[in-house]
């Protein structure tokens, strides 16, 4: 099946400082790219979706002057947590769309990242 | 608009027991739904989906769910189950007018020995 990886898989950051989180399709083009954000213990709540070469579309509640999104190629997508704070500690997972995927849309997700703002 | 629920935050069973999951869901169109399998510290697996056709699904793992549109159930069940099992489970949906998923906020199994 279709892989996404995510790098770091985990990061410790100083509060204040911005931390990057990369998202890739391994083995396919993926036209669209989801941020999800996790609490422990919790389910996930999508953040934004990406489209390649336009802007990200965020969910009611989601900064997007906090957190940045591009999607600069068919198969990288990158979320930019800016002046971390611990709340923003979590568990970052993306997912990506095949643009060439059945109609149900089916989505491939990444192994997570797992942040914390001390 | 689109949710999940997921009725039980924890299930304990067996091993060699019935594993019985369940999830309703709310759509304003005809749903694709999914269950996804979530391992500590690790992103989501896919277990089966249902998007049309057969409202028994078969996925892997020897999982199955099946689709029930008069009760708007989406229940997963495995006849017998393994440690291997335990896991964060969740239930999610999509409608055709949207690409994002909407998750249920998961179901823990414990597996005893």
């Amino acid at each position: 099946g279709a892989v996404v990886s995510q790098h770091p898989s985990w990061v410790i950051c100083k509060s204040g400082t911005s931390v990057k989180i990369e998202c890739r399709s391994l083995d396919f083009q993926a036209t669209t790219m989801f941020w999800y954000r996790q609490f422990p213990k919790q389910s996930l709540m999508l953040m934004a979706t990406s489209n390649e070469g336009s802007k990200a579309t965020y969910e009611q509640g989601v900064e997007k002057d906090k957190f940045l999104i591009n999607h600069a190629s068919l198969t990288l997508s990158t979320l930019t947590v800016t002046s971390a704070h611990p709340e923003d500690s979590s568990f970052y997972i993306c997912s990506a769309r095949d643009g060439g995927g059945s109609p149900a849309g089916e989505q491939y997700f990444g192994p997570g990242t797992r942040l914390t703002v001390t | 608009a689109q949710s999940v629920t997921q009725l039980g935050s924890h299930v304990s069973v067996s091993e060699g027991a019935l594993v019985l999951l369940r999830c309703n869901y709310s759509s304003s169109v005809p749903p694709y739904l999914f269950w996804y399998v979530q391992y500590p510290n690790q992103g989501l697996q896919l277990l089966l989906k249902y998007t049309t056709g057969a409202t028994l699904v078969k996925g892997i793992n020897g999982f199955e769910a099946e689709f029930k549109k008069s009760e708007t159930s989406f229940h997963l069940t495995k006849p017998s189950a393994h440690m291997s099992d335990a896991a964060e489970y969740f239930c999610a949906v999509k409608g055709t007018g949207r690409r994002a998923l909407t998750f249920g906020s998961g179901t823990r199994l414990q597996v005893q020995p």
